[in-house]
């Protein structure tokens, strides 16, 4: 149990249609972000979020967006959804960001999204 | 392009025997690094995290870092059966922004 929680848990989207996931950080974590992870893979980094502002990209496209609000709960959009796409959605969640190094890294359980 | 390379198995060890994972990364400047475990459909749950060079224990875990090689390790002693999943490295470079290894699997077979 990390505290970290994500939902929903599983959603089936339609190619081109838009998305919203969300995530509520750990009690006392500041610092959100968003991986992707296909099927065989690792996670790939999306961007991260701290203190409300996006704070670091990977190499995802702009339909991929984000916010972060003051409680830190955090939400990730796609826009245009293509069908690769389709992955395992997670959120992590720690302290600091930007020059910190945080001590742990606690990922949800994650959102399974299928674009068909 | 910072890169994490893990051998993507299967790893395969008998009950009771230990398993070494191994990981190598390219980015000198990366800070720590991270072990996570995954099982099947489920999300990665954090083992443990090493900062400094040389080994650190955790139960049955324990990492191994060697930043002049690039290279970090986990051991798994006595390994079980509920031990077989994939393991992944993951190493931050800043931020507590990770890159991901795509992972090894083990399995340990009764």
């Amino acid at each position: 149990e990390t505290g970290v929680t994500q939902s929903p848990t599983h959603l089936i989207k339609t190619r081109g249609q838009q998305v919203t996931l969300r995530c509520s950080s750990q009690s006392g974590h500041n610092t959100v972000s968003w991986y992707q992870q296909a099927l065989g893979q690792g996670p790939q980094f999306i961007f991260q979020y701290y203190r409300e502002e996006e704070n670091g990209r990977g190499n995802f496209p702009p339909r991929f967006s984000g916010l972060q609000f003051p409680n830190y709960s955090s939400e990730l959009n796609v826009n245009a959804l293509e069908l690769d796409d389709s992955a395992l959605y997670l959120c992590a969640s720690s302290r600091g960001g930007g020059t910190e190094t945080g001590n742990t890294i606690y990922f949800g359980e994650g959102s399974w999204l299928t674009v068909v | 392009q910072k890169e994490v390379e893990q051998n993507s198995g299967p790893l395969s060890v008998p009950e009771g025997a230990i398993a070494s994972l191994n990981c190598t990364y390219s980015d000198r400047g990366s800070q720590s690094f991270f072990w996570y475990r995954q099982y099947s459909g489920k999300s990665p749950e954090l083992i443990m995290f090493i900062y400094s060079n040389g080994d650190k224990e955790d139960g049955r875990f324990t990492a191994q870092l060697n930043k002049a090689s690039q290279y970090v390790s986990l051991l798994i002693r006595d390994s079980q059966p509920s031990d077989s999943a994939t393991y992944l490295c993951a190493v931050n470079n800043a931020g507590n922004m990770l890159t991901f290894g795509g992972g090894t699997r083990l399995m340990v077979k009764p």
